[in-house]
C-alpha cells in the first residue's frame, strides 16, 4: 500500500539555524498538505501544494512539491524557539483505492535557545 | 466560533469493557475522519466517512466501530478486541474528502 516517510525523524538545531524536514511517497500524489503539532496538542494545518514544482512560501517556511509529485519539503529559515514540534506531510493518492489521506512519519524539531 | 469538539480529554476504563469517543464538528464539513496517535509515533486512519449514513474502514480498522448517522457528528467505539487501545484519538473533518484537514484537541485513552 501507499507509505509516506519523513526523514530526519528528530532534528535539534540552534536556535537562528535553518531546518529541513523531506517527504517520499511511494506512489504519486495528487496533493500535499503540511501539518504542524506542538507537544502534547494536536495536528494544525499549515499548507497545501498541488501542482508539480509548486513552491509556497509561509514567512520563514518554504515548502516545495517535487515535479513528479512524489516528495516534498519544508525548509525553516533561521528557527525560533515556537517553531519547535512535530512537522506531518500528508498526502492522498489518485484514484479510487487510494481515496484516503496517508500521512508521514514525522520529524520531530526540537530548537535550542 | 466554528470548530471540532472531542470529549472527554482524558478517559480511563478497565480492560474488557467497550468505550465510545465523541466528536462533533460545527464547521458543515462533509467528511470526518478518525486516527489513532501512539506516543512518538505518527497518525493511523482508523476510520472516515465521506458522507452521511456512509463510512470506511482505515488502515487499522479492527477492534473499532463508527456511525455517521448525523452530518455533525462521528464517534467511535473502541471495542474490547482492539488488543492495544490505550493511545491518543483525533477526529478530524474536512469540507470534502482529502481536503485541508481540521482536527480536534484530542481524547487520550488508557486502559488498564
Amino acid at each position: 500500500g501507499q507509505q509516506v516517510m519523513q526523514i530526519p525523524q528528530y532534528q535539534h538545531v540552534q536556535e537562528g539555524e535553518d531546518f529541513t524536514t523531506y517527504c517520499n511517497s511511494s506512489t504519486t500524489l495528487s496533493n500535499i498538505q503540511w501539518y504542524k503539532q506542538r507537544p502534547g496538542g494536536h495536528p494544525v494545518f499549515l499548507i497545501q501544494l498541488v501542482k508539480s514544482g509548486e513552491v509556497k512560501k509561509q514567512k520563514r517556511l518554504t515548502f516545495q512539491f517535487g515535479e513528479a509529485k512524489k516528495n516534498s519539503s519544508l525548509h525553516i529559515t533561521a528557527t525560533q524557539t515556537t517553531d519547535v514540534g512535530t512537522y506531518f506531510c500528508a498526502g492522498p493518492g489518485y484514484g479510487g483505492a487510494t481515496n484516503k489521506l496517508i500521512f508521514g512519519t514525522g520529524t520531530l524539531l526540537a530548537v535550542q535557545p | 466560533d466554528g470548530g471540532i469538539t472531542q470529549s472527554p480529554k482524558y478517559l480511563f476504563r478497565k480492560e474488557g469493557q467497550n468505550v465510545t469517543l465523541s466528536c462533533e464538528q460545527n464547521l458543515n464539513h462533509d467528511a470526518m475522519y478518525w486516527y489513532r496517535q501512539d506516543p512518538g509515533q505518527g497518525l493511523r486512519l482508523i476510520y472516515y466517512s465521506q458522507i452521511v449514513n456512509d463510512f470506511q474502514k482505515g488502515d487499522i480498522a479492527e477492534g473499532y466501530s463508527v456511525s455517521r448517522e448525523k452530518k455533525e457528528s462521528f464517534p467511535l467505539t473502541v471495542t474490547s478486541a482492539q488488543k492495544n487501545p490505550t493511545a491518543f484519538y483525533l477526529c478530524a473533518s474536512s469540507i470534502k474528502i482529502n481536503s485541508p484537514l481540521h482536527f480536534g484537541n484530542g481524547t487520550r485513552l488508557t486502559v488498564t
